[in-house]
């Protein structure tokens, strides 16, 4: 149980498109969905906290209008790299969690390679 | 703003013996869970080992146990009898115990397992 799935888990893109990851709960509810890059041998860097039907609260110094979040229902959240640069190429990883014991349960991450 | 602390950027055991893997944190809170995710080349991180922190019992795994001491503010790892599987990276991570369920993650200890 507790599984979450990201869709894709690779993406090569041009300089100056959009690039859109889905993160699915896919055997439960998640009350609260989370966004992480994570560069290189380095640690999970939290970009935003998502909940279902509302706004995306962002962690300072993330563009919001950069990084757009969507959280459509309670077991799907998307986040869309918007005019994506070099600079954007990174794992990013999701989560979600059930409330329980504020364990959260990771994706398998998605590698974004900006051409 | 709560603080997790990983002192150790790399360690290395051989295989079938023991290891210890030092976490402190700092937080004013007194209501809280602590956790230890190992991320192995994979990148999908995995929980190995929870600890809420008003359990003055220490959280045992299998052959991950931690020694929590509140007081101190330290959370430390062992791993036993240590297996080539266990090769990856350690991230010691901090939530708070109320709703808001961000974790705060240490920078990692990568833990090289010899044969």
């Amino acid at each position: 149980g507790a599984v979450v799935s990201q869709h894709p888990s690779r993406v090569i893109c041009k300089s100056g498109t959009s690039v859109k990851i889905e993160c699915r709960s896919l055997d439960f509810q998640a009350t609260t969905m989370f966004w992480y890059r994570q560069f290189p041998k380095q640690s999970l860097m939290l970009m935003a906290t998502s909940n279902e039907g509302s706004k995306a609260t962002y962690e300072q110094g993330v563009e919001k209008d950069k990084f757009l979040i969507n959280h459509a229902s309670l077991t799907l959240s998307t986040l869309t790299v918007t005019s994506a640069h070099p600079e954007d190429s990174s794992f990013y990883i999701c989560s979600a969690t059930l409330g329980l014991a504020n364990e959260q349960f990771f994706g398998p991450g998605t590698r974004l390679t900006v051409l | 703003a709560q603080t997790v602390t990983q002192s150790q950027p790399e360690m290395s055991v051989q295989e079938a013996e023991t290891v210890t893997l030092s976490c402190t944190y700092d937080t004013s809170e007194s209501d809280y869970y602590l956790f230890w995710y190992k991320q192995p080349p994979s990148r999908q991180m995995i929980l190995v080992i929870r600890q809420e922190a008003y359990k003055q019992q220490n959280a045992t795994e299998n052959r991950f146990s931690v020694n929590f001491q509140k007081a101190a503010k330290s959370f430390s790892l062992k791993i036993s009898d240590s297996q080539l599987g266990d090769a990856a990276m350690y991230f010691c991570a901090y939530c708070d115990g109320g709703s808001n369920y961000k974790l705060t993650f240490g920078k990692g200890t990568l833990l090289t397992v010899n044969p």
